[in-house]
């Protein structure tokens, strides 16, 4: 089974501090997202990765930066926390070949709260 | 460009009768749609996809959806609801962007 691993469930952070998100793949997927999910809004999309060391931006990559240096790992970074980004993360690698009929596999979230 | 509205944000059953969770897309290409549900405290898993094959999908769990080019549509159903089926359920669309555009979600509460 696909497994997409996030390493934090529950993180407290301050205004202003740097939080970083990781994320861990095992099934050699080359696309992996970062999407946050907030009530009423659904899942919006923040940043995605075709491959290493490639990213694009979503629909929502303000105050959000990306790093993918290895194909299994996709992190997220808050440079300077703010309490707007407190949410609910997920991340999810989509399996590869086919472009984008291809299903994404999603961790189980980290859910981020800014003090 | 693309969106997904789910028409409702919660939606609540009797055990044992239809289900109905409603999708509409907006695509400017020909679009790939697909029906995620999360289960409390867990992230999402993929109920079905329309990729321009057959039109009426199946999916797990007694879940089907109907692709209709003309309304635009991709709505879920399930002829019997079953208390297992409570969850969040999310609509998505992708065409050749690279991008996954999700709706807003719908609950789905299931009455004893």
């Amino acid at each position: 089974d696909v497994k997409v691993t996030q390493s934090s469930r529950y993180l407290v952070k301050r205004t202003g501090e740097k939080v970083f998100l990781e994320c861990v793949q095992d099934m050699d997927h080359e696309n992996m997202f970062w999407y946050r999910q907030d009530p009423g809004l659904g899942l919006r999309l923040i940043y995605f990765s075709y491959d290493v060391k490639m990213k694009e931006k979503g629909d929502i990559p303000e105050g959000y930066s990306v790093s993918r240096e290895k194909k299994e790992r996709f992190s997220l970074i808050l440079e300077s926390a703010s309490t707007n980004q407190t949410s609910m993360y997920l991340c999810a690698s989509r399996e590869p070949d086919r472009g984008d009929t291809g299903e994404l596999f999603f961790g189980e979230g980290s859910r981020l709260t800014v003090l | 460009a693309q969106s997904v509205t789910q028409l409702g944000s919660h939606v609540s059953v009797s055990e044992g009768a239809l289900v109905l969770l409603r999708c509409n897309y907006s695509s400017s290409v020909p679009p790939y749609l697909f029906w995620y549900v999360q289960y409390p405290n867990q992230g999402l898993q993929l109920l079905l996809k329309y990729t321009s094959a057959a039109t009426l999908v199946k999916g797990i769990n007694g879940f089907e959806a109907e692709f209709k080019k003309s309304e635009t549509s991709f709505h879920l159903t399930k002829p019997s609801a079953h208390m297992s089926d409570a969850a969040e359920y999310f609509c998505a669309c992708s065409g050749n962007t690279g991008k996954l555009i999700f709706g807003q979600g719908t609950t789905l509460q299931v009455k004893p």
